[in-house]
């Protein structure tokens, strides 16, 4: 059973470009969490989905900031118009149901130039 | 928000020593987890504590959690160098059932042979 999956594990923008982030779940996973982690700091909650819907974005930035987890495919994260302090790792983790253990993929890492 | 702050930030030990990590926190938690995270990689989660007083073994790794579910620690008995990484406590918080994990500020831990 493959892990969560992240793609791309690198990706280098410049500013005002944009960046898309993907995430497969685990198999049988219909939960998607999102976390950013920047530069010396710890994870930080940003945005919770299940199929289809996003339950709760409340670490989301107001602006230039999306998530989406479609019936078919990948979660995508989506970032407009990059700046510099977007630079970071982000990680995605699924979990099979809401309560249950969060699995978490080896992030993307972004650089904004 | 609630946060979890780690102690200490950084731990530079040799081979067949002991360490203990502290997570402290001024809000309860419904459940609390610990992560090891590789450079380059998502954490990895080593355990879930959920009942007050409760203690878990991982081998040479011992997991607590505090009566009143605010803090934790992490004891590693004779700690080899496979042992060295960022260690991560995190907390859910909410009572919706919804895990929406709150991370510690790490302990990067460095074991020499």
């Amino acid at each position: 059973n493959a892990g969560v999956m992240q793609n791309p594990r690198h990706l280098v923008r410049r500013r005002g470009q944009e960046a898309r982030l993907r995430c497969s779940p685990m198999k049988g996973h219909s939960h998607v969490y999102w976390y950013r982690q920047l530069p010396e700091e710890g994870l930080k909650f940003m945005v919770y989905l299940q199929k289809e819907n996003i339950i709760d974005e409340s670490g989301m930035p107001k602006e230039r900031f999306s998530a989406e987890f479609p019936k078919e495919g990948p979660s995508i994260l989506r970032i407009q118009q990059v700046v510099r302090g977007d630079s970071a790792a982000y990680f995605c983790a699924s979990s099979p149901s809401l309560s249950e253990t969060q699995y978490f993929g080896p992030g993307t890492r972004l650089l904004v130039l | 928000t609630q946060l979890l702050e780690q102690s200490p930030q950084f731990l530079s030990i040799q081979e067949g020593e002991n360490l203990t990590v502290y997570c402290n926190s001024s809000s309860v938690f419904s459940s609390l987890q610990w992560y090891r995270q590789e450079p380059g990689e998502g954490p990895v989660l080593l355990v879930t504590v959920v009942t007050g007083g409760e203690v878990k073994k991982l081998k040479r790794l011992t997991f607590q959690f505090g009566d009143a579910r605010k803090d934790s620690s992490l004891h590693i008995t004779a700690a080899q160098p496979g042992d060295t990484g960022l260690y991560l406590c995190a907390g859910a918080e909410g009572n919706t059932g919804f895990q929406k994990l709150v991370f510690g500020t790490g302990t990067r831990l460095l074991v020499s042979p």
